[in-house]
């Protein structure tokens, strides 16, 4: 167990559909960070939250929206679904507001159908 | 500039020997390289990392060798056990910045 908790594990949606994801970071770290999973893509970097404020933004589509509330959980939601929005979603923390270090969850698979 | 290129894409070693992989970078402002491991259902896991003002990293069976001046790293695996078959992630960061993945190397040790 890595410290991180991802909820749901799996998730089963049709196209143009709504989803959270939720992410819980390990105890005292402040950073969460959250990837895209795919075959084709690799992991990519999608979005960036240190204590609640957003620091970095990747190749995340406008569809997608994410927060970081006050307890330091973090939700990535991800609208008007497509086919190809399914992947793997990871979550990672860390203590700072830095790459040094992530440790990851074990991941939301999201399928669209 | 952003890119990290890992080579190759899937590796099959037999039990006993040397697993290499092998990665390249552009950006001359990265300043952290990790290697991350990734069993099937789980996410990648952080095994070992080294920072450019060190050529060589050694941790147990794995080692990561750094040439700065040829703007590459690699991973060493001695010793390979079917144990370590996973998919291994090469990676780099800027200032603590996010981290750029590799696009992952599938290692399969045969018994």
């Amino acid at each position: 167990d890595s410290g991180v908790t991802q909820t749901p594990k799996h998730l089963i949606t049709a196209t143009g559909q709504r989803v959270t994801l939720r992410c819980s970071p390990r105890s005292g770290d402040l950073s969460v960070y959250w990837y895209q999973q795919s075959l084709d893509q690799g992991l990519q970097f999608l979005i960036q939250y240190y204590n609640g404020e957003e620091r970095a933004k990747g190749n995340i589509l406008e569809r997608f929206s994410a927060q970081q509330f006050p307890d330091l959980h973090s939700e990535l939601n991800l609208s008007s679904l497509e086919l190809g929005d399914s992947a793997l979603y990871f979550c990672a923390s860390s203590a700072r507001n830095g790459g040094y270090g992530y440790t990851f969850g074990s991941g939301t698979r999201l399928t669209v159908v | 500039q952003q890119q990290v290129k890992q080579s190759p894409q899937s590796l099959i070693v037999q039990k006993g020997g040397i697993s290499i992989i092998n990665c390249a970078y552009e950006n001359t402002a990265f300043d952290y390289f990790p290697w991350y491991q990734q069993f099937p259902g789980k996410g990648p896991a952080l095994l070992i990392a080294i920072r450019p003002d060190v050529s060589e990293k050694k941790e147990g069976r794995f080692t990561i060798s750094f040439n700065k001046s040829a703007k590459q790293f690699s991973l060493h695996i001695m010793d390979s056990q079917p144990g370590d078959s996973a998919t291994y992630f090469c990676a780099a960061s800027k200032e603590g910045g996010k981290l750029i993945f590799g696009q992952g190397t599938e290692l399969s040790v045969k018994p």
